[in-house]
C-alpha cells in the first residue's frame, strides 16, 4: 500500500469547469509538496504547504493542508486547457526520502 | 537557468543486457535521486546520493545499481535488464540538507523499454 494515496485517478472536464483532487495519508506529516508534469517532461514543483490549515494561492489553483495533517487537496477554478496534466503530491519520510502519491491525470478539454 | 540533464530519452534494450542511465546536474546539488514513474504507481525511489560516493537504497532497489564518481553526475545501471524494467526513469536533483526539506528539479525522463 502507498503511504500516499491519490483520489480520483484520472479526471475529464471542459475548460472554464472546476476541479479538486485529493491526497491522502493514514500517517501525520510535517510538510506536503504538490508537483505538476505535463507530458514529456519532468515533475515540478507547484508548492510546499507546511502548516495544518494552511491555504496557499497559485493564480487559479488552491492548495490546502488538512487541520489534522493527514491529507491535502489541490482544486482548480476555472480550468484551462494549459492545466492538464499530472498532478503528484508528495511528502519527505523518513530516511530524507521523498515520496510521491500515485497520481492525479487531468485532461482539459478546449 | 537550472537543468538536470539525462542522456537519452528513448532506450530499447534486450533482455540480459547491460543498461547505463547517466544524469547531470549544474546547479552544485548535494542530492541527486533516481525514480522510476508506472502508470497509477506514481513515482518509486530506486537509490539516491547525498554526497559524492555515497548512496542509499530507496523503495525498490533490487535489479538496480548507481554511481556516483562526480558530484553533477548521477547513473543508474541495470546490470542485466528484465522485461518488468520497462518503464520511465526520472532523476533528479536537490541542495543539500536534511530532511523535509527542498524542492527536487528533475529531468525530463527516459523511457526504457526491454524487449
Amino acid at each position: 500500500t502507498q503511504l500516499l494515496e491519490q483520489s480520483p485517478q484520472f479526471l475529464s472536464i471542459q475548460e472554464g469547469e472546476n476541479l479538486t483532487v485529493y491526497c491522502n495519508s493514514s500517517s501525520v506529516f510535517s510538510s506536503l509538496q504538490w508537483y505538476r508534469q505535463e507530458p514529456g517532461e519532468g515533475p515540478v514543483l507547484l508548492v510546499t504547504v507546511v502548516t495544518g490549515g494552511e491555504v496557499k494561492k497559485l493564480k487559479r489553483l488552491t492548495f490546502q493542508f488538512g487541520d489534522a495533517r493527514k491529507d491535502s487537496s489541490l482544486h482548480i477554478t476555472a480550468a484551462q486547457p494549459g492545466d492538464t496534466g499530472l498532478y503528484l503530491c508528495a511528502l519527505w519520510a523518513a530516511g530524507n526520502k521523498l515520496t510521491f502519491g500515485g497520481g492525479t491525470r487531468v485532461l482539459v478539454k478546449p | 537557468d537550472v537543468k538536470v540533464t539525462q542522456s537519452s530519452r528513448y532506450l530499447v534494450k534486450r533482455t540480459g543486457e547491460k543498461v547505463f542511465l547517466e544524469c547531470v546536474q549544474d546547479m552544485d546539488h548535494e542530492n541527486m535521486f533516481w525514480y522510476r514513474q508506472d502508470p497509477g504507481l506514481g513515482l518509486r525511489l530506486i537509490y539516491f546520493s547525498y554526497d559524492v560516493k555515497m548512496k542509499e537504497k530507496g523503495d525498490i532497489p533490487e535489479g538496480y545499481s548507481v554511481s556516483r564518481e562526480k558530484k553533477e553526475r548521477f547513473s543508474l545501471i541495470l546490470e542485466s535488464a528484465s522485461t518488468n524494467q520497462t518503464s520511465m526513469y526520472l532523476c533528479a536533483s536537490s541542495l543539500g540538507g536534511g530532511p523535509n526539506t527542498g524542492e527536487l528539479f528533475f529531468g525530463e525522463g527516459s523511457r526504457l523499454t526491454v524487449l
